[in-house]
């Protein structure tokens, strides 16, 4: 069966290291993977693509890497800070003939201490 | 632009009852979404919809409708509402490509009693 798999636990990190979260996913083989943030209470915000055929992507303190051969992405905030607490989404991207769809995962908690 | 609305935010509902939720969008996207998040959860698409006229089943559609007659507007109908659609529903929208940036609005938190 297909399963998006995304650490449940929340992790905490001190401010200025770097939290790395992971996807791993199982009997998909997406187009795209995306990373979304989610504050409590609002709606999932876009962060970063990277597509199939892409290795890593870069956006100032934020970097996806994509390993279709393993099946995983990990997911890196540099330099954190407080206001990097947030639960973080992973989603597989399928380009359909009906259309695309997104699949997500459970989302991971960050928590940053100061 | 207002970007992706939804209403109501919140909405208590017995079981059996119906209603409908509303999202709109302004920024002439042709793909839209319903999504639910369960606690804790992440979020499952109900039905999708890549342009007025053309809707298609998710991976939940079971006790939800869904219609496009414009580009802007994709309600959620909810018949016979149960216990089990206790959620929050998010409606989201895209562009069919580019990034497939997915624009979220702010949620309707509906309990079913």
């Amino acid at each position: 069966s297909q399963k998006i798999e995304q650490n449940s636990e929340a992790l905490n990190i001190q401010e200025g290291k770097t939290a790395t979260l992971t996807c791993n996913y199982t009997n998909y083989s997406p187009a795209y993977l995306q990373w979304y943030r989610q504050d409590p209470g609002r709606g999932p915000v876009f962060l970063l693509l990277i597509r199939e055929n892409e290795k890593e992507k870069r956006k100032e303190r934020l970097k996806v890497t994509f390993d279709t051969t393993l099946k995983q992405s990990l997911f890196h905030i540099t330099a954190s800070q407080p206001a990097d607490s947030a639960t973080y989404l992973c989603a597989l991207g399928e380009i359909k003939a009906a259309g695309n769809k997104l699949t997500f995962g459970g989302g991971t908690r960050v928590l940053v201490k100061p | 632009n207002a970007g992706v609305t939804q209403t109501p935010k919140f909405r208590i509902l017995k079981i059996g009852q119906s209603m409908t939720l509303q999202c709109a969008q302004d920024m002439n996207h042709n793909y839209m979404y319903w999504y639910r998040q369960d606690p804790g959860m992440g979020l499952k698409l109900i039905y999708y919809s890549v342009g007025a006229g053309i809707t298609d089943k998710g991976e939940v559609p079971n006790g939800y409708n869904v219609s496009r007659s414009t580009t802007e507007d994709f309600p959620l109908r909810l018949e016979l509402a149960a216990p089990s659609q206790t959620s929050v529903y998010f409606c989201a929208s895209s562009y069919s490509t580019g990034s497939y940036k997915q624009y979220f609005g702010p949620g309707t938190r509906l309990t079913v009693t």
